[in-house]
């Protein structure tokens, strides 16, 4: 069974903390992506990667970095939480371009 | 650039009603087109899709065909349960490294 494992349910950090969040996938995917869902703004793209080492901008990267050392971990950084970084962040992986997407769980980070 | 539009929610109904969820979209070429569904306290799942033009897509009850003519992919079932209460999103690939255009989510509330 295909799978994509968050590595926290639920965080909570402090403003200024470094905060990472990890994802794994287990299918060999090319692609992996970093969103976040907020109530009536659906998902964002922040940052997605196609290969090892490479990554690129989506939508709302600002605030965030990106770690792909592995092809199957993707990493996300809030360098210095903030309250507005308070969201459900969501990793993805996929095969191929225009292959479906495989989500993990979901981290629900909150930032005091 | 490619764009996806869901109808507004949230959509409540009782037991055993017929549920319509729209969406349309704009893309180039003819993309796949997917639905997911998001039960509370998870990540998104993927709930059906289509790949080609006239295509129906189906499972779990639902169904959504691929229409270019009018360009939508609407989401519909005869009879919904409280099982079914859930986010669903409508979403389309883009054309490069698999990124996923999302529409903002329709909220179902499904009551006995």
């Amino acid at each position: 069974d295909v799978k994509v494992t968050q590595s926290s349910r639920y965080l909570v950090k402090r403003t200024g903390e470094k905060v990472f969040l990890e994802c794994v996938q287990d299918m060999d995917h090319e692609n992996m992506f970093w969103y976040r869902q907020d109530p009536g703004l659906g998902l964002r793209l922040i940052y997605f990667s196609y290969d090892v080492k490479m990554k690129e901008k989506g939508d709302i990267p600002e605030g965030y970095s990106v770690s792909r050392e592995k092809k199957e971990r993707f990493s996300l950084i809030l360098e210095s939480a903030s309250t507005n970084q308070t969201s459900m962040y969501l990793c993805a992986s996929s095969l191929l371009t225009g292959h479906q997407a495989f989500f993990g769980q979901g981290t629900r980070l909150t930032v005091v | 650039g490619d764009s996806v539009t869901q109808m507004e929610g949230p959509v409540t109904l009782s037991e055993e009603a017929f549920l319509t969820i729209n969406c349309t979209y704009t893309a180039t070429g003819y993309p796949s087109l997917f639905w997911y569904v998001q039960y509370p306290g998870e990540g998104l799942q993927l709930l059906l899709k289509a790949t080609k033009a006239d295509d129906k897509g189906s499972n779990k009850g639902f169904e959504a065909t691929y229409r270019k003519e009018t360009t939508s992919f609407h989401l519909e079932k005869g009879s919904v349960q409280v099982s079914d209460s859930a986010v669903y999103f409508c979403a389309l690939p883009g054309t490069s490294y698999g990124k996923l255009t999302f529409g903002q989510g329709t909220i179902l509330t499904v009551h006995p």
